[in-house]
């Protein structure tokens, strides 16, 4: 059982929209930053989403990041048949020197 | 461009030991901290272990904490894992990451080599 929680998976019809939720404990998610990662299929993790908000160079502005107090969201509008992968949250939980990722939510892209 | 390269895995047997490298490329390699996580099969990331950048600082996830040590070379831009008393439960594709900290945004894995599997069976 992952100390950060996402749902399994999620699902939306091309060009809709979908929201990929994170939670955790004040000393998981409320004291430190979120980043996300999407993991295609048969792939390495790659970064999307960093500090919270903040979009890696390159990454569609299709794709954004939000937190709000243990709570933190990934949202991905205009979807694409090439999004269809597992999302990851993760943070550094820095007052306890430990990493931690949430267990991931497979995204189908109906 | 930043590369992460992992070699080292293979077939195990249980209590056995191995060692994974993950030559680092493109980067002050002395800059930045040094991960590894797992990823069991068909299931999630799990966080293993950390280096600092100038290796003073090591820390680990529970279940490895005594078996597994982490440990870096600068004059070879590499970071290992050496893994002890390996279990079935360590059986996963292991990957490289880059630690990136910064004040304004925190801590994150930026860059992540492809992975090494390791399977521990009889």
């Amino acid at each position: 059982q992952s100390v950060l929680t996402q749902p399994p998976s999620v699902s939306a019809a091309p060009g809709q929209r979908v929201t990929i939720s994170c939670s955790g404990s004040s000393s998981s998610i409320g004291d430190n930053y979120i980043s996300w990662y999407q993991q295609l299929p048969g792939t390495a993790p790659k970064l999307l989403i960093y500090g919270n908000n903040m979009r890696l160079s390159g990454v569609p502005d299709r794709f954004s990041g939000s937190k709000s107090g243990t709570s933190a969201t990934l949202d991905i509008t205009g979807l694409q048949t090439g999004d269809e992968a597992t999302y990851y949250c993760g943070t550094w939980a820095s007052s306890l020197n430990i990493g931690f990722f949430g267990g991931g939510t497979k995204l189908t892209v109906l | 461009q930043v590369q992460l390269v992992e070699s080292g895995g293979g077939v195990v047997q249980p209590g056995r030991s191995l060692r994974l490298s993950c030559a680092a490329s493109g980067f002050r390699f002395n800059d930045f901290g040094m991960h590894w996580v797992r990823q069991a099969p068909g299931k999630g990331l799990e966080w293993v272990a950390v280096i600092s950048y100038d290796g003073s600082e090591k820390h680990f996830t529970d279940s490895v904490k005594g078996r597994f040590t982490i440990s870096r070379d600068s004059s070879k831009n590499t970071v290992y894992l050496q893994m002890n008393g390996l279990k079935s439960a360590d059986t996963a594709v292991y990957y490289c990451a880059r630690g990136l900290k910064d004040y304004w945004t925190g801590y994150h894995w930026d860059y992540w080599g492809q992975g090494a599997l390791v399977t521990v069976s009889s």
